[in-house]
């Protein structure tokens, strides 16, 4: 079965660069979220869409924006950043608009900032 | 808020032996729990979730969890534990946004 995807798996970037990083969702899912988990630590939520539109906001940054496009991938794109954002960052998907609650992760990008 | 803890950082048991995972929940109005594994460097797997219904749900890989509303529990358990299984365990709750909230993670070391 086709599973939720995420590109690139890697990524080093220098303090202040910017990263974009992309999310394709399990097919027919509606809705995308974004996760960031630092080293040891448990993910912590970022932002999610719905049907394209902005669903919920959790600890983002103002530095970091994201969209869900017309055919329901995602970017997550990082501005300024900073040592602090090297981090495993997974998307997730679901099928929210069926009722579908549980979430598919995909296997996350590393992003190690220098 | 809606919260779920997870008492133990790692829990270790011998091979062929029973594991439970213990996780505790705080949420108003009905649960929506679940039980994600995570593999060193990997994503999280989605492993069996609670929604209505019987208390024991079943899940991937034989793991099974017990909801039990009067001790606000829902602790994941095998019968027969194999080094494969060791792993990070995240128990969490859907809160009403439909964000999932994730304990701090149990990391289960089977012994062989």
């Amino acid at each position: 079965a086709a599973g939720v995807i995420q590109s690139p798996r890697h990524l080093i970037k220098e303090k202040r660069e910017t990263a974009t990083l992309k999310c394709y969702p399990i097919p027919r899912h509606d809705t995308v979220y974004w996760y960031q988990q630092g080293p040891g630590q448990d993910p912590q939520f970022l932002i999610s869409f719905y049907e394209k539109m902005q669903s919920d906001k959790g600890s983002i940054p103002d530095r970091f924006s994201a969209q869900q496009f017309s055919d329901y991938h995602s970017e997550l794109n990082m501005s300024s950043l900073e040592l602090g954002d090297s981090a495993l960052y997974f998307c997730a998907s679901s099928g929210k608009g069926q009722g579908s609650y549980e979430q598919y992760f995909g296997p996350g990008t590393r992003l190690t900032v220098t | 808020a809606q919260s779920v803890a997870q008492p133990e950082d790692q829990v270790n048991v011998a091979e062929g032996n029973p594991l439970t995972v213990k996780c505790t929940y705080s949420v108003s109005g009905n649960p929506y729990l679940f039980w994600y594994v995570q593999y060193p460097n990997r994503g999280l797997q989605f492993l069996l979730k609670y929604i209505t219904g019987d208390n024991l749900v079943k899940g991937s890989y034989g793991f099974e969890a017990e909801f039990n509303k009067s001790q606000t529990s829902f602790h994941l358990k095998k019968p027969s534990a194999l080094v494969s299984d060791s792993a990070l365990y995240f128990c969490a709750v859907l809160n009403r946004d439909d964000k999932i909230i994730f304990g701090k993670g149990t990391r289960l070391h089977i012994l062989p």
